[in-house]
Formats: structure tokens, sequence, C-alpha cells
């Protein structure tokens, strides 16, 4: 089965950018999928399609996937984004998540 | 504006199982296909099958299949997910969306706890 791979945690000091990676066989053949999750709360979609950004996320998030990696970037990073984040993709139509990555604003 | 809203939560003995439903509100789910993703506490997500209601296709995870049934009423307007034989280690929240492949999963229901508790 396909295996998604993210790095458990990412530390960043307000205003500084983060990087969060989710790694996989080939995964730029794929379609990469970002979601966001606060404590107590469903996630919810911040990037979809590698980069694309959903109505009412800022433009601070973006996405890319090339290779055996995907990145998700959030500039001028704000206390509010502190986070879990949670990589997705489909393979043979099935749904696999990564393991998610703890985001913590300094 | 479509919502999923789910049932509430659960508290169950092992071996028991769980049925746990989610309706579209605002719509109804019936042009959508709905997943279910379950978070175990301290865990990440987990894809456990999904459904298109208006075709009655169904899918499931090779990890669940044969313990888990997805569902939808005649009408198209509830999703349903239950689980059998029910373990410790299926205490989690969990979710329905909607989305399939190759499309992101864009609405969340608010998730429902299933304490697995002798």
């Amino acid at each position: 089965s396909y295996v998604l791979t993210q790095p458990p945690s990412v530390s960043v000091a307000p205003g500084t950018t983060a990087i969060i990676t989710c790694g996989g066989n080939n995964i730029g053949s794929k379609s990469v999928h970002w979601f966001q999750q606060k404590p107590g709360q469903a996630p919810v979609l911040v990037i979809y399609y590698d980069s694309a950004r959903p109505s009412g996320i800022p433009a601070r998030f973006s996405g890319s996937n090339s290779g055996n990696t995907a990145t998700l970037t959030i500039s001028r990073v704000e206390a509010g984004d502190e986070a879990d984040y949670h990589c997705q993709v489909w393979d043979s139509s099935l749904g696999v998540f990564g393991g998610g990555t703890k985001l913590t604003v300094l | 504006q479509v919502q999923l809203v789910q049932s509430g939560a659960e508290v169950k003995k092992p071996g028991s199982s769980v049925k746990v439903s989610c309706k579209g509100s605002g719509d109804s789910v019936s042009g959508y296909a709905i997943s279910w993703v379950r978070q175990a506490p301290g865990q990440g997500l987990e894809w456990m099958g999904g459904i298109i209601p208006t075709l009655g296709s169904v899918i499931y995870a090779q990890k669940f299949q044969g313990r888990v049934t997805i569902s939808a009423d005649e009408s198209a307007t509830t999703a349903y997910m239950e689980l059998r034989s029910l373990r410790f280690d299926d205490t989690a929240a969990y979710y329905c969306t909607r989305g399939k492949a190759p499309d992101a999963f864009d609405i969340w229901g608010q998730g429902t706890m299933v304490t697995v508790y002798s």
C-alpha cells in the first residue's frame, strides 16, 4: 500500500516561513491535498490539487509537488496557524493520509 | 452551502457494533461521494472507505474489509458507517467528509466520538 511520510513536528517563530513536507514514492505523479486541524476540531482543507487554495484560505498558504516530495509552505506565520497539518492522496481510488505534522509557533 | 451533521457520541463494549450517521443539511448527499475518516486520540487521520449514494458504489480500505459497512438511505440524504466487533483500539473520532478520487475532501462533519469501554 502507498505510504506518505511527514515530519512529526515543525517549529517556527512568528513572521517566518514554515515548510511542511510530505514524502511518497513518485508523489509528483499524484494530486496532493492538505488539511489544517486545530485541537478538538474537524480538519479544514487549505490546499487542493497540489497548489490551489479554497476560498477563504489566505495567500500565505501555498503548495508544490514534484518528484518524491510535496510541500506545504506557510509564509509570515501567525500564532493562529498553530495546528496539525495532514497531507492526503488517492491511490487506486483508496484514500491515503500522511501521519500529520504538528506546527508549533514559538 | 451543504453541511454534514453527524450523530452523537457513543460508548460501546468490546465485541459490539456502532452505527454513525451523516446527514446533509442544506442539500442532500445524493450528488456527492461520502468518505469516512477516523482519528484515534493523539493520532493521524485514517481513511476507512467511501460511498457514492446515487450509484450505491462502495469501496473500503483493506484494513476494515469485513468489519465495516458504509451505506446510505434510499433518499440518499443520509450516509451511515457501521463498525462491528469493536475493540479498544477502535476508540476514535469518526468523521464523514465529502469527496472522491481525485478530488479533495472539501466539507467535513463535526465528528462523532466512539469510545470502546468495558
